[in-house]
């Protein structure tokens, strides 16, 4: 089983739609919680930092379900700019672990 | 503010040859990461370099893949030799200091091993 795990997707959804994506971890000593949104060819760009009281920027929320052992990303009212692929980023404090999750590629259309 | 460089931006070479890529991250970031990213994959952590020693190189395939941060600045990546299956975007990321700090990704060096 890999460390952490997201859905690959591809999510296609119209404009205006509201989509979430969940992304879960399996060690329990992971300290720090991210969401990267990459581009085709391009490099990944930090999207939010996932807080253990949820966190809200705009149109996206990120929250974070220790006890479970996943984070979530809800997008509303999608743009057709939206689409990419969004990467869940878990960091470890003891030996300064990065662990990035496959990606969710999203796709919005008209 | 300055990004992340990476070069070359694009490299092909042969199965068995040399290949080495640099990077010079963000002016007074003390962590640097070298990570590997197949085509529909996530990024994978290669080496994370705090100031100029080694934090984290687990995942480095010792036997081919070398990698060095000498005055805690620029780093070079080599892989030598080479198999196709390096074929991959090789990107470079800094942040400030710990783990929970913000990286920052550099455009990356995508290389193909015939």
């Amino acid at each position: 089983r890999k460390e952490v795990e997201q859905d690959p997707g591809p999510f296609n959804v119209p404009e205006g739609a509201t989509v979430a994506f969940n992304c879960t971890y399996s060690n329990s000593a992971s300290q720090s919680f991210f969401w990267y949104r990459q581009d085709c060819r391009k490099e990944p760009k930090l999207l939010m930092s996932v807080y253990s009281s949820g966190n809200e920027d705009g149109r996206f929320t990120a929250q974070l379900n220790r006890a479970s052992q996943y984070i979530s990303l809800l997008i509303r009212d999608s743009k057709l700019s939206d689409s990419a692929t969004y990467l869940c980023v878990v960091n470890r404090a003891g030996g300064f672990k990065t662990i990035f999750g496959a990606g969710t590629r999203l796709f919005v259309k008209a | 503010e300055a990004g992340v460089a990476q070069s070359p931006r694009y490299k092909i070479i042969e199965k068995r040859q040399s290949v080495a890529f640099w990077c010079n991250p963000i002016s007074g970031h003390a962590t640097l990461y070298w990570y590997q990213q197949i085509l529909g994959q996530g990024p994978k952590l290669l080496i994370q370099f705090q100031n100029n020693g080694v934090v984290d190189d687990s995942q480095l395939p010792k036997d081919r893949f070398s990698a060095e941060r000498l005055k805690g600045v620029d780093s070079t990546l080599k892989i030598q030799p080479a198999k196709l299956e390096d074929s991959a975007v090789y990107l470079c990321a800094s942040s400030l200091s710990a783990v929970t700090d913000t990286q920052y990704f550099g455009p990356g060096t995508r290389l193909t091993v015939l």
